[in-house]
């Protein structure tokens, strides 16, 4: 079972455009929703994480907003370049679990010249 | 050092070999995870090791056995592997994974083995 759900699968996004994820949750129990993005031929890195208490973080051109009452949460890139093409991986921790991640089904991001 | 380091890179074997993958970190991470991932697919969660101790086994074959000989050290012994167990095989480590944290526990991950299974 899908705990979460992402989309889209692919995304292709103009140089200098927004690119904007989104991945829905079910789990109440999830308390740190944490982005990660991926090259090919490399393990996922951190790109940004937020609580649920928030409803809004940024970090350069990376921002979440969350919507808690909607269990919703979405990434957004602004200004993206073709630097960012990568897949990108929402992720939702249980706060009971041990530092668990349940994974997103992943976004292919290509950013075009 | 924020790295953590895996090897060998690639992997190639039968399905009558033994191998074992290899990870490391230096950053005093007392937790430690292994993950397959799939083309195109989310990494998926196969052991966890919390202060040297298997904390958690996601119900992986016993072909797939992990070690861990020392809080630096992660290791996966691979035996009687079968054609579909090819994937990229991920180790991350986090400072620690135990519940209730106020702030997030970073996983972070190496750059994965690939294994073919032939």
């Amino acid at each position: 079972q899908q705990q979460v759900k992402q989309s889209p699968q692919s995304l292709i996004v103009q140089k200098g455009g927004i690119s904007i994820i989104n991945c829905a949750y079910e789990n109440t129990a999830f308390d740190y929703f944490p982005w990660y993005q991926q090259f090919p031929g490399k393990g996922p890195a951190l790109l940004i994480a937020i609580r649920p208490d928030v409803s809004e973080k940024k970090e350069g051109r990376f921002t979440i907003s969350f919507n808690k009452s909607a269990k919703q949460f979405s990434l957004h890139i602004m200004d993206s370049q073709p630097g960012d093409s990568a897949t990108y991986f929402c992720a939702a921790r249980r706060d009971n679990a041990g530092n668990m991640l349940t994974f997103g089904g992943g976004t292919r991001l290509m950013v075009k010249p | 050092d924020t790295e953590v380091t895996q090897t060998p890179k690639h992997l190639v074997m039968g399905m009558t070999n033994k191998k074992s993958l290899k990870c490391e970190q230096h950053m005093g991470h007392r937790a430690m995870y292994w993950y397959k991932q799939k083309a195109k697919k989310p990494p998926e969660l196969m052991f966890v090791y919390s202060y040297e101790k298997l904390s958690i086994n996601e119900s992986v074959p016993s072909r797939f056995s992990p070690e861990c000989p020392n809080s630096s050290l992660l290791n996966l012994h691979l035996h009687a592997l079968q054609p579909e167990d090819s994937a990229l095989y991920l180790c991350a480590s986090s400072q620690d994974n135990l519940a209730g944290a106020q702030s997030y526990n970073e996983q972070f991950f190496g750059p994965g083995t690939r294994l073919t299974v032939l």
